[in-house]
């Protein structure tokens, strides 16, 4: 089983609506992190979260918000998708102790938005 | 302002062909600077992190080596199965954030 899963991995939606995108690990890291991906921007982040009572908002956080459930989940919603919104999502965690400050990436979601 | 830039944009190479990607830095503080994979569609795949100027690290064909400016994949005798984008990223002082570059599009041709 993989160790980061992204839910769902594929997504259409209309301009609007609001939605979420799931994050869960089995690596026992404390830190999350969500990033979209476009063509020509690589990769930004939107938030991050380095306990469950600690959230960050990063450098593209507008119409975002995040939510910390448990250390092993971390969601990302779009209160009201716009068509620039289209893009690659993307969620990682990192150890950031001893283990070091590698990040390690789930599968991505990809979202449409109508 | 931490930030990465990598060159070139796009590589084509023949298979047997090797080359080297650069990656670029400017940073408060290295803490790290990391290398991954990306297939089409596919999230990031860790290859390897350095931090500190003359490290090395190998695996397979590749092998990244870190100065205190720049950072060099190289690719050695490469095969079809290495084209992918490879990304670029630098951790400084300023918090947990990864600052990535823009990442090079590494076409290998049989």
């Amino acid at each position: 089983d993989a160790d980061v899963t992204q839910t769902p991995r594929n997504r259409i939606t209309k301009t609007g609506k609001r939605i979420m995108l799931e994050c869960s690990q089995t690596k026992g890291h404390d830190r999350m992190y969500w990033y979209r991906q476009d063509p020509g921007l690589g990769l930004r982040l939107i938030y991050y979260s380095f306990d469950v009572k600690d959230i960050n908002k990063g450098e593209i956080s507008d119409g975002y918000s995040v939510s910390r459930q448990a250390q092993a989940k971390f969601s990302l919603s779009l209160e009201s998708a716009i068509p620039n919104q289209t893009a690659l999502y993307f969620c990682a965690t990192s150890d950031g102790g001893t283990g070091g400050e590698t990040q390690y990436f789930g599968p991505g979601t990809r979202l449409l938005v109508l | 302002e931490d930030q990465v830039t990598q060159s070139p944009e796009a590589l084509r190479l023949q298979e047997g062909e090797s080359s080297s990607l650069n990656c670029s830095y400017t940073v408060s503080g290295l803490r790290g600077l990391f290398w991954y994979r990306q297939d089409p569609g596919k999230g990031p795949e860790f290859l390897f992190t350095l931090y500190s100027a003359g490290e090395e690290k190998e695996k397979e064909r590749l092998k990244a080596t870190l100065t205190k400016k720049e950072s060099f994949l190289h690719i050695t005798a490469p095969k079809p199965e290495d084209s992918a984008t490879y990304l670029c990223a630098v951790k400084g002082n300023q918090g947990g954030k990864l600052i990535f570059g823009q990442g090079t599009e590494l076409s290998v041709k049989p």
